[in-house]
């Protein structure tokens, strides 16, 4: 599976968009791209995927470039609640369902 | 309500002895995981399952074993070969084939005093 790159850390108002970055640069052609995040002391939550085009859902909007080697994550209207940890996966559709979780964008959420 | 459950939330236990974490699914899915995660880091995983009576190991597996008598069932036992035992476990499922979004349970979280 290609490696990702997130920063550690992100602050975001309460009420804005937050818009998390990730590298994936040696991405190849089958390799998907999730995102899931981790508020504290609980499991993990899936929040989206994609393969190449944009896709949204309730919780947020996926961005994939054109080159596929970078995605963005839109959480368009911010709350506390949303203050986790953000990790951003890509997987290959033939590596059965194992997912790799790096280290995540720690967001912080402030009124 | 459809979900995973682990049980207990918090688990302490004398070194040297082994501990079985639980976990159990009814969203009817064929595949579960187990991972480990340790302060401030990411998930690691220790075993998974595509099937009943079938598994395989992760990245971590060792001192660690597991069981897939049952499609809603995947104990987790943590022997005494663990040299690092005090984490935070957590389990997920999913349905089988590709792509598949995982859901996870609330955690069980060990300390091995």
């Amino acid at each position: 599976d290609a490696k990702t790159t997130q920063p550690p850390s992100m602050d975001c108002a309460e009420g804005r968009a937050a818009n998390l970055p990730c590298n994936h640069s040696t991405i190849s052609g089958n390799e998907y791209v999730y995102w899931y995040r981790q508020i504290h002391s609980q499991g993990p939550q899936y929040i989206i995927h994609g393969l190449k085009n944009n896709e949204t859902n309730e919780m947020a909007s996926l961005i994939i470039t054109e080159d596929r080697k970078s995605s963005t994550l839109i959480l368009p209207h911010a709350t506390l609640r949303d203050t986790a940890v953000y990790y951003c996966i890509v997987r290959a559709n033939n590596a059965g369902n194992m997912l790799t979780f790096g280290g995540g964008t720690r967001l912080m959420v402030k009124p | 309500d459809g979900g995973i459950t682990q049980s207990p939330k918090y688990l302490f236990r004398k070194e040297g002895q082994n501990v079985t974490l639980s976990c159990e699914q009814n969203l009817n899915h064929d595949a579960m995981y187990w991972y480990r995660q340790d302060p401030g880091q990411g998930l690691r995983l220790i075993y998974y399952s595509q099937i009943v009576n079938d598994f395989q190991k992760g990245d971590i597996a060792e001192g660690y074993s597991v069981s897939r008598e049952k499609k809603e069932s995947f104990p987790l036992t943590v022997t005494s070969a663990q040299k690092n035992p005090t984490a935070f476990y957590l389990c997920a499922s999913s349905i089988s084939g590709a792509p598949r979004e995982q859901f996870f349970g609330p955690g069980t979280r060990l300390t091995v005093l």
